[in-house]
């Protein structure tokens, strides 16, 4: 996994706005994407992957959109809840890296009640 | 099914003193890895391995030293703690092509070098 050393980015939303957290990517031979929600004081938790043959896939609340063209990647949480603060990162893998993933820098999403 | 199990939850060190942190995981997975956290930062990878006897350096190898000589456990070893060690370690599973290529990661533990 890579990452910088660099502070997290912050997003800030209301309870019941819809949230957008967004990811780049360099490398073009990535071809499976996943997004995580880390809360404070526990383990990364996965939320929701796509393949590169799709460009968005629905969960519950949330929606990944995936734009091969410009490699870039995002998360949709719909309706967010003062639960859905955490950190969220993006990971990747493809290529000769298969199987181990490249973690994207991280956001901290904060909602206000 | 306890999936990855880390510890201690907790610990606090004296500078030049050693310590290993414990993974184990209940799932097969033959891929394994170690990442530290810095407050308020991403993820680093510090080593990583791809089946029992093979591991591999990450991104910030240094300080540190792994083994793995059975799949469910990748211990973690600290000789010689520095300040510059603390942080939050994570350790994490996968088994890639067999559902997908996502990790498990365990809940972590926190170290305070003093």
């Amino acid at each position: 996994g890579e990452s910088v050393g660099l502070h997290l980015p912050t997003l800030s939303v209301q309870e019941g706005d819809n949230s957008i957290i967004n990811c780049a990517y360099s490398n073009s031979a990535s071809d499976y994407f996943i997004w995580y929600k880390q809360e404070s004081g526990k383990g990364p938790q996965f939320i929701i992957d796509i393949r590169s043959n799709m460009d968005k896939r629905q969960g519950q609340r949330v929606t990944v959109l995936l734009n091969k063209t410009v490699k870039h990647l995002s998360l949709q949480i719909a309706a967010t809840q003062p639960g859905d603060s955490a950190v969220y990162f993006c990971a990747f893998t493809g290529g000769t890296s298969y199987g181990k993933l490249t973690f994207g820098q991280g956001t901290i999403l904060t909602v206000h009640p | 099914n306890a999936g990855v199990t880390q510890t201690p939850k907790f610990r606090i060190l004296k500078i030049g003193q050693s310590m290993t942190l414990q993974c184990t995981q209940d799932m097969n997975h033959n891929y394994m890895y170690w990442y530290r956290q810095d407050p308020g930062m991403g993820l680093k990878l510090i080593y990583y391995s791809v089946g029992a006897g093979i591991t591999d350096k990450g991104e910030v190898p240094n300080g540190y030293n792994v083994s793995r000589s059975t799949t469910e456990d990748f211990p973690l070893r600290l000789e010689l703690a520095a300040p510059s060690q603390t942080s939050v370690y994570f350790c994490a599973s996968s088994s890639p092509g067999r559902t997908n290529y996502g990790y498990t990661f365990g809940s972590g533990t926190r170290l305070t070098v003093v």
